[in-house]
């Protein structure tokens, strides 16, 4: 079974500054998708950026980029720039590309909470 | 807004009580996936169903069933409730089976005393 990790349960950053969050994940497959998805205080879940895993070049979506290593199974989020809108808690996810049965969920990690300093 | 609408938004009720969540999918989007997140177990699937039919099944309690109907919406009852349900129920969908990005809805907050 997959799993995903997110060692960091807390981390902090000065307002625009820059920091990267990790996510490492545990898998036997070749091909799936990644995923960061932010939770702000509202609680509603938004889909930050996504990853093929087949893609080599890294996503990025505005300020926001990934570091993907396939081989070691490291996902990391870099937020760049950090405004205050950005704290939130950052769930790292992972879903399988095959099709059927239980695939088609997200697993998700512990997550990670961020404070921005102003 | 991700155009994922669940209600309703808060729900409290006593031990042992049904309630039912409601949720309508993005529209065009197919497959509707069910999530409880708690504070002891994070975020978890609990079932997906793809155009009526049900697809996959996660963590769900057999006091647990949902079912989605011919207009795509999507329902979760719970039964039996015990305290340790309490948790925010999401719904999310996605177009199809095959296509990777999922929208969540706000949740259900539902809190059993």
């Amino acid at each position: 079974a997959q799993t995903v990790t997110q060692s960091q349960p807390e981390m902090s950053v000065q307002e625009a500054e820059t920091v990267t969050l990790s996510c490492t994940y545990d898998t036997s497959e070749s091909d799936y998708y990644l995923f960061w998805y932010k939770q702000p205080p509202s609680r509603q879940m938004i889909l930050v950026i996504r990853q093929e895993a087949y893609k080599q070049q890294n996503a990025t979506e505005n300020r926001f980029s990934v570091n993907f290593q396939k081989a070691a199974k490291s996902f990391s989020l870099k937020i760049s720039d950090s405004q205050l809108g950005d704290a939130a808690m950052y769930f790292c996810a992972y879903r399988s590309m095959n099709y059927g049965g239980s695939q088609g969920n997200l697993i998700f990690g512990k997550g990670t909470k961020l404070s921005v300093k102003p | 807004d991700s155009g994922v609408t669940q209600t309703p938004k808060h729900l409290i009720t006593a031990t042992g009580q049904r309630v039912t969540l409601r949720c309508s999918p993005r529209s065009g989007d197919l497959s509707v996936y069910w999530y409880q997140q708690s504070l002891d177990q994070g975020l978890q699937f609990l079932i997906q169903y793809y155009n009526g039919e049900e697809r996959a099944k996660g963590n769900i309690l057999e006091r647990f069933s949902a079912q989605q109907f011919p207009d795509l919406h999507s329902e979760l009852n719970l039964s039996s409730l015990e305290l340790g349900d309490s948790a925010l129920y999401f719904c999310a969908s996605s177009p199809g089976v095959e296509r990777n990005e999922q929208y969540f809805g706000p949740g259900t907050r539902l809190t059993v005393t």
